[in-house]
């Protein structure tokens, strides 16, 4: 069975400051990873997904992701941070047969001081 | 926005009662799939139907229950409600592609008192 998971609950960066946020997956081949957003009250948007390929792949609002398969990891980056991206941050992982369902991280709470 | 539409944003009911929640898919998607989003589950996958045919099942408690029709949209029925059943009830549709990105709807919240 495929799992994600998000170690830090609560992550609190500056703004304009650097931040990754840590994704760590467990499935069988190679999984196709996502990333996705909710701010509050909102549903929830996709920052960037992994298919096949290039290992480092880049997103809307300047994010971008690197999957090391030797470390079953698909961290989100972002070199400077905006107030506006404090949000929860969810990272996914979904198998490649059919009716494979998207299986969730617990999600990563972003917080931004001015 | 993602092109889903999910009715109503916000219900309020009591225990024992029976609600459904209404999904609509971004046009020319086959796939829905519902999630249940509560503070000591997190995101926890449901149903999934594809063209009509339920094609996957997750957590999904026996006093739920989903369909969805021939124009494509779906429906979550919910029944004998619990005050553990307060959630955020997500639905996400996804093209013909079998592992396509989904796109999510705004969620309706569910309370139960």
């Amino acid at each position: 069975a495929q799992s994600v998971t998000q170690p830090d609950i609560h992550i609190t960066v500056s703004e304009g400051a650097s931040l990754e946020l840590r994704c760590n997956y467990s499935y069988g081949a190679t999984p196709y990873l996502f990333w996705y957003v909710q701010s509050p009250g909102q549903g929830l948007q996709l920052l960037l997904k992994y298919f096949s390929g290039d290992t480092l792949v880049q997103g809307i609002k300047g994010f971008e992701a690197e999957f090391k398969r030797s470390q079953s990891s698909f961290n989100l980056r972002k070199p400077s941070v905006h107030w506006s991206d404090a949000a929860e941050y969810f990272c996914a992982v979904r198998g490649n047969n059919a009716g494979n369902m998207l299986t969730f991280g617990g999600g990563t709470r972003l917080m931004v001081k001015p | 926005d993602s092109g889903v539409t999910q009715t109503p944003k916000h219900l309020i009911t009591a225990t024992g009662q029976r609600v459904t929640l209404r999904c609509s898919p971004r046009s020319g998607d086959l796939s829905v799939y519902w999630y249940q989003q509560s503070l000591d589950q997190g995101l926890q996958f449901l149903i999934q139907y594809y063209n009509g045919e339920e094609r996957a099942k997750g957590n999904i408690l026996e006093r739920f229950s989903a369909q969805q029709f021939p124009d494509l949209h779906s429906e979550l029925n919910l029944s004998s409600l619990e005050l553990g059943d307060s959630a955020l009830y997500f639905c996400a549709s996804s093209g013909g592609q079998e592992v396509g990105e989904l796109f999510f709807g705004e969620g309706s919240r569910l309370t139960v008192l």
